[in-house]
């Protein structure tokens, strides 16, 4: 299974962008990128996906580094309810699909 | 607009007894996955299904049986609870593709072994 490496907590001030950062050296050519979040009590919940390109949505966006090896989700103004673990994932669609979740990283906004 | 639901929300079983997670998801998704996640822990996933009669075994399958009879339900079986079963599992489905459809999940069952 495709690991992805993130750091376990990250601070935020409210009102500003947040950059969380997410390694996947091993990723192949097939695989798709994915970010969740699990607020405090929840089932996680879908944040955004990509393949190649950059991607944006209500939500926020997604900036892939060219040679796919890491990528970064960016909420562009961090809100108190944006506090969360936030877990970066390959879709491993030719291995069965498979969605494998790490440890997350774990954001805190600061009022 | 149900998605996906887990019953029961909670329940509290004694080390040796049986009980079976219900899942349903009414988005006639083909992938289903039952994951579970430890106090401070992030998900491990325990058994998946890519369509109905089709399953196989995740990251941490010991101790847990599934079915797959119909598109719509995914049970979990667990046949002898021990201690080290207590956690929060969950359901979740997302459409056959390559790769880009999301996951949705269940909220969840919180399941105590004592």
């Amino acid at each position: 299974d495709a690991k992805t490496t993130q750091p376990n907590s990250m601070e935020s001030n409210e009102e500003e962008p947040v950059h969380l950062p997410c390694n996947h050296s091993t990723i192949s050519g097939t695989d798709y990128i994915h970010w969740y979040r699990q607020l405090p009590s929840q089932g996680p919940e879908y944040v955004i996906h990509g393949l190649t390109s950059n991607v944006n949505n209500r939500m926020a966006s997604l900036a892939i580094a060219e040679d796919r090896k890491s990528s970064t989700l960016i909420l562009h103004r961090a809100t108190l309810r944006d506090a969360a673990v936030y877990y970066c994932i390959l879709r491993e669609w030719n291995t069965g699909n498979q969605f494998y979740f790490g440890t997350g990283t774990s954001l805190t906004v600061i009022p | 607009n149900a998605g996906v639901t887990q019953t029961p929300k909670f329940r509290i079983l004694k080390i040796g007894q049986s009980m079976t997670l219900q899942c349903t998801q009414d988005m006639n998704h083909n992938y289903m996955y039952w994951y579970r996640q430890d106090p401070g822990m992030g998900l491990k996933l325990i058994y998946y299904s890519v369509g109905a009669g089709i399953t196989d075994k995740g990251e941490v399958p010991n101790g847990y049986n599934v079915s797959r009879s119909t598109t719509e339900d995914f049970p979990l079986r667990l046949e002898l609870a021990a201690p080290s079963q207590t956690s929060v599992y969950f359901c979740a489905s997302s459409y056959r593709d390559r790769g880009g459809s999301p996951l949705h999940f269940g909220n969840g069952t919180r399941l105590t072994v004592t």
